[in-house]
This record gives C-alpha cells, structure tokens and sequence, in this order.
C-alpha cells in the first residue's frame, strides 16, 4: 500500500497569512494527489484534484503544486472559513489512500 | 439538487451485522462508480470499499475484506454496505462518496452515518 505523510499535523496561524501543508508519499503517484478539506462535523470537501486543479468553487486562494512523491497546498490569505483540517489522498493504486491530516486553527 | 444520503447507522454489539444505504439524487447514479469511506472518532479517513458504475470491479480494504459486502441498486440510486462480524475497530462515521472516473477522485460525498459497536 501507498502511505501517504502530512505534516505538520497541526498549525497555527491568523487571518490573512499563508499556509503551506506538505504531503509525501512512499512511492512515486505522477498526478494522482487530491486535497480534501474538512470542517467539524461535516463531510470532506474536495478542494484541489491532479495536483493543482482547482474543484468547481473552490477559491483561488487555494493552490497545489508537486509531482512523483512531493506535494504542497497552499492557502494564501487565510480566511475564517479555512480553519479546518486538511488531508492529501492518493489515487495511483487501490488501495487509496489518505494523510493522516493536517489540522489549522487560529493564533 | 445533487446529493448523496446515508443511513442505517447505529449501535451493534461485537460479532453483529448492520446494513448502510446510501441513496443519490441529481445526477445518473448509474454512471457512477461509487465508495464507502470511514472515520473513526478523531481519527483520519480510510477508504473501505468500491464498485464501479457497472458492478464488474469491486475492491475491500484487507481490514475488511470477508466481512462487508457493497453492492448496488440502479433502479432505487441506491448503494449499500453489508457489515458482518464487526469489530469494536469498525466503530465509524461511514461516508459514501462518488468516484470521478476521468480525474480518479471522490467529488461528491454524503454527509455520513455513525456505526458504533460496542457491548
């Protein structure tokens, strides 16, 4: 199986900074790495798909970037609405698999 | 409006069985290759289970793989999951979430039902 490694696990950070979450992964996955977002009891979001594609609706603020086993998410300008916590996900090979997440809460 | 709906969640004792539905609407649940995904309190995601849109690939995660079965029903937009044998370790909020084929993403998911086996 693919393991998939976040971190930090947690950060702090205020409104209007920019925030870079890591994801690695142990064996090369090309494009296939997904970020999902999600707030206290609700369901994930799929926030960027193939690396650095934006979902329908998903702000600008929001980009992606890496390829083979080294990925980024970045949040410039962090809103109230973005604290949440994040996972990266990997779809190159069954079983798929997630970051064990990485939480953001305000300074 | 395009949803997904769990249900059937709830409390079973260790060695019990339960059934999850997941029902669709606004968009052709048939096209759609489908998943259940669990999280255990404060814990991260794991991918349990999928079928494709046609019913001829079917994957399990080994921690389940001989006790759930999913499958699907077409006609009523509706995907299951049948746990048997469960474990305290199954003990999850179960999500469904439809497959996106083309970009090889989870793009849509239900709100989720909580399984709790305990004694």
């Amino acid at each position: 199986d693919i393991q998939m490694t976040q971190f930090p696990s947690s950060l702090s950070a205020s409104f209007g900074d920019r925030v870079t979450i890591t994801c690695r992964s142990s064996q090369i996955i090309t494009h296939y790495l997904n970020w999902f977002q999600q707030k206290p009891g609700e369901a994930p979001r799929l926030l960027i798909h193939d690396v650095s594609n934006l979902q329908n609706g998903v702000p600008s603020r929001f980009s992606g970037s890496g390829s083979g086993t080294d990925f980024t998410l970045t949040i410039n300008s962090l809103q109230p609405e973005d604290f949440a916590t994040y996972y990266c996900q990997q779809s190159y090979s069954n079983p798929w698999t997630f970051g064990q997440g990485t939480r953001v809460e305000i300074k | 409006e395009v949803q997904l709906v769990e249900s059937g969640g709830g409390l079973v004792q260790p060695g019990g069985s339960l059934r999850l539905s997941c029902t669709a609407s606004g968009f052709i649940f048939s096209s759609y290759s489908m998943n259940w995904v669990r999280q255990a309190p404060g814990q991260g995601l794991d991918w349990v289970s999928y079928i494709s849109y046609n019913r001829n690939t079917i994957y399990y995660a080994d921690s389940v793989k001989g006790r759930f079965t999913i499958s699907r029903d077409d006609a009523k937009n509706s995907l299951y999951l049948q746990m048997n044998s469960l474990r305290t370790e199954d003990t999850a909020v179960y999500y469904c979430a439809r497959f996106d084929i083309l970009t090889s993403n989870f793009d849509l998911w239900g709100q989720g039902t909580l399984v709790t086996v305990s004694s």
